[in-house]
């Protein structure tokens, strides 16, 4: 199965900061069937992106999405208050579905 | 709005069975979506465990050796989870979900999801 690999484990951020989390597979993602969601706690994960660049319905904007192969990208462009959470990356690109272990963007 | 309610016990014992329903409101089963089961616990992250289609068709995890068995019940738009012969393993939080499958894949990213159910294993 492919393993993700989330960096860094913690961002420590203000409100209007840019955000920049890497996912990085074991092995190429078959067709960059990868996507991001957003877990706040207490809460299921939200999914943000999908096939690695495109915008679920509902994710604002300032959420971006880039990479192919092994190595993924989402960027937050000016942090909100709301967007201080834990992110994942989850591969569909072969099964089982992997997921990373998550970054958690805090408020520095 | 596409809607997901876990339910079932909180604890199980060792050995026996864990067993969830999902109970899917705001649009039916049989439309074409996979359903599925995610888990999450401090020692193993999120796991996708397995999915299902309106058909009886699924796909389950390999890590979960053949414990697994999931079920769909069109008329009550619920599908549900069995875990055989659980351990302190497997506590965790357990998320059902539509799953937006590739079908040439067999595997997909989960765009709604339950609020999720905590299960103890513990005797």
């Amino acid at each position: 199965e492919i393993v993700l690999t989330q960096s860094p484990g913690t961002l420590s951020l203000s409100p209007g900061d840019r955000a920049t989390l890497s996912c990085r597979a074991s092995q190429s993602v078959n067709s960059n069937y990868l996507s991001w969601y957003q877990q706040k706690p207490g809460q299921a994960p939200r999914l943000l992106m999908y096939v690695a660049s495109l915008r679920a319905t509902g994710t604002p904007d300032r959420f971006s999405g880039s990479g192919s192969g092994t190595d993924f990208t989402l960027t937050i462009s000016r942090l909100e208050p709301e967007d201080f959470a834990v992110y994942y990356c989850q591969q569909y690109g072969s099964s089982p579905e992997t997921f990373g272990q998550g970054t958690k963007v805090e408020i520095k | 709005q596409v809607q997901l309610q876990e339910s079932g016990p909180g604890l199980v014992k060792p050995s026996e069975t864990l067993s969830l329903t999902c109970t899917v409101s705001g649009f039916s089963v049989s439309n074409d979506f996979y359903w599925g089961w995610i888990r999450q616990s401090p020692r193993k992250g999120l796991e996708w465990i397995a999915s299902i289609y309106h058909t009886g068709a699924t796909s389950y995890n390999p890590s979960l050796k053949g414990r697994v068995t999931m079920s769909i019940d069109t008329s009550t738009n619920q599908f549900s989870l069995n875990l055989r012969s659980v351990t302190a393993a497997d506590t965790a939080v357990y998320f059902c979900a539509r799953v937006d499958v590739v079908v040439v894949v067999g595997a997909g990213h989960f765009d709604y999801w339950g609020q999720g159910a905590l299960v103890t294993v513990s005797s």
